[in-house]
């Protein structure tokens, strides 16, 4: 199993570029989380999804889009990339349980650098 | 404010020594709470998982400690090596939705 995986692990954008960060994880989870991590800050939820063609909000939803086609694949889009978007994006993955999301697993990370 | 509040923000150990981190919460109701280890340029691991009736649970050299009644958590290091440098990070899980409420991380430096 590789569990997740985050594809790019490294990307530089121009301010203004988009992009689409991949996450792909493999034990058949229905929760699937986008987070930003930054210094001083923790991690950050972004967009969530409870099962394929769902997505909500987190915590920092502006300027990110998500899409579910796929109960494996969650994809996280920057339109246009603003400088405050240079962060560490953690993709995790996890059970839904009764009481409420099991432990979560998460990717390798995707360092973004805005200039 | 933040629902879950870790202290010490960062702290050096010697190798060898024990340390405990201290994780604060606010979230209700409570569901369980975890301890995750992030590797500097990795991901987080989950270390433990702490349900309400649960009061202490251990994994190797940690040990974590949950006093729900003060809605306060421990993790315990014991005989500190260098490949516990590492930022541990106590996350919260609210009941019945999915909501969950993640420290800042306690960043821990063991120096031989």
């Amino acid at each position: 199993n590789a569990g997740v995986t985050q594809t790019p692990k490294f990307r530089v954008l121009k301010t203004g570029q988009s992009m689409t960060l991949l996450c792909a994880q493999d034990m058949n989870h229905e929760y699937m989380y986008w987070y930003r991590q930054d210094p001083g800050m923790g991690l950050r939820l972004i967009h969530y999804s409870v099962g394929e063609g769902t997505t909500a909000k987190g915590e920092v939803p502006d300027g990110y889009n998500v899409s579910r086609l796929k109960k494996q694949n969650f994809l996280l889009g920057l339109e246009s990339a603003a400088p405050s978007q240079t962060s560490v994006y953690f993709c995790a993955s996890s059970r839904g349980l009764a009481g409420g999301p099991g432990e979560q697993f998460f990717g390798p990370g995707t360092r973004l650098t805005v200039l | 404010k933040n629902q879950v509040e870790q202290s010490p923000q960062s702290l050096i150990i010697l190798e060898g020594k024990n340390c405990t981190l201290q994780c604060n919460y606010t979230v209700s109701p409570f569901s369980n709470l975890r301890w995750y280890k992030q590797d500097t340029g990795r991901g987080p691991v989950s270390l433990t998982i702490m349900t309400f009736s649960e009061n202490t649970k251990s994994n190797g050299r940690y040990t974590a400690t949950l006093d729900a009644d003060t809605k306060q958590s421990s993790l315990h290091i014991t005989a500190s090596q260098l490949s516990d440098s590492a930022s541990y990070i106590c996350v919260v899980s609210e009941y019945g939705n999915n909501r969950l409420a993640f420290g800042k991380g306690n960043q821990v430096v063991v120096i031989p």
